[in-house]
């Protein structure tokens, strides 16, 4: 079974530049989400898609990131205009839904892509 | 707000002896927990869960176990081995996952 795939795996621009992430789940997973994890944190949630639409974008700086998922399978986001504090890895992972038998589906992550901010 | 807290950010022990990793956390809504494993340049691969009507749950040589009245769950690896090494993440469910900051470990051959 494929993982979860990501692009570019790096990524270094100058601030106030944009920047694109791809994102293919694992076939069938109707859920996808997109993590920010910066050195030495943990990965912190941007926003949740379940199929189409968006569940959760809440702590999505909505002023310069935006994401979207097409047809309920590849997702990008885009930082646009990047900043320093926004270096980090992004990681994409997605579940085979919300829910499982009550209890929360296993998140299964991609590779992750490093910016780094200059 | 760090819902999740890993206070060790490193650990190291002998192959052979046992690792202790623990987590604590603030919301009594989470109702899943899991252990999520991160080896450098790859992301987290999932390693063990709990849900909150359990206490213990074994699968080989990892066990995790639930401590609710303390907001606590520990994993436990034994006997560790050197391919053990890695970060392992601590996370916690109830809308959403909820990560810890991580807890590095390093197990000397």
């Amino acid at each position: 079974e494929a993982g979860v795939a990501q692009s570019p795996r790096y990524k270094i621009i100058e601030k106030r530049q944009s920047v694109a992430f791809w994102c293919n789940p694992i076939s069938g997973h109707a859920t996808l989400y997109w993590y920010q994890q910066i050195l030495g944190q943990g990965p912190k949630l941007l926003i949740q898609f379940q199929n189409n639409g968006v569940v959760d974008d809440s702590q999505l700086p909505k002023d310069r990131f935006s994401a979207e998922r097409l047809k309920g399978v590849d997702s990008t986001l885009k930082i646009q205009p990047a900043k320093l504090e926004d270096s980090a890895v992004y990681l994409c992972a997605s579940s085979l839904d919300e829910r499982v038998g009550g209890r929360a589906g296993e998140l299964f992550f991609g590779e992750g892509s490093r910016l780094t901010v200059l | 707000d760090q819902q999740v807290k890993q206070n060790s950010p490193s650990l190291s022990v002998q192959e052979g002896r046992i690792s202790i990793l623990n987590c604590d956390y603030t919301n009594s809504m989470f109702d899943y927990f899991l252990w999520y494993k991160k080896y450098p340049a790859e992301g987290p691969t999932f390693l063990i869960s709990i849900s909150s009507i359990k206490d213990k749950n074994e699968d080989g040589r990892f066990t995790v176990f639930l401590n609710k009245s303390a907001k606590h769950l520990s994993l436990h690896i034994v006997p560790s081995q050197p391919g053990d090494s890695a970060v392992y993440f601590c996370a916690a469910s109830f809308n959403q996952f909820y990560f810890g900051t991580g807890t590095s470990l390093t197990v000397i051959p």
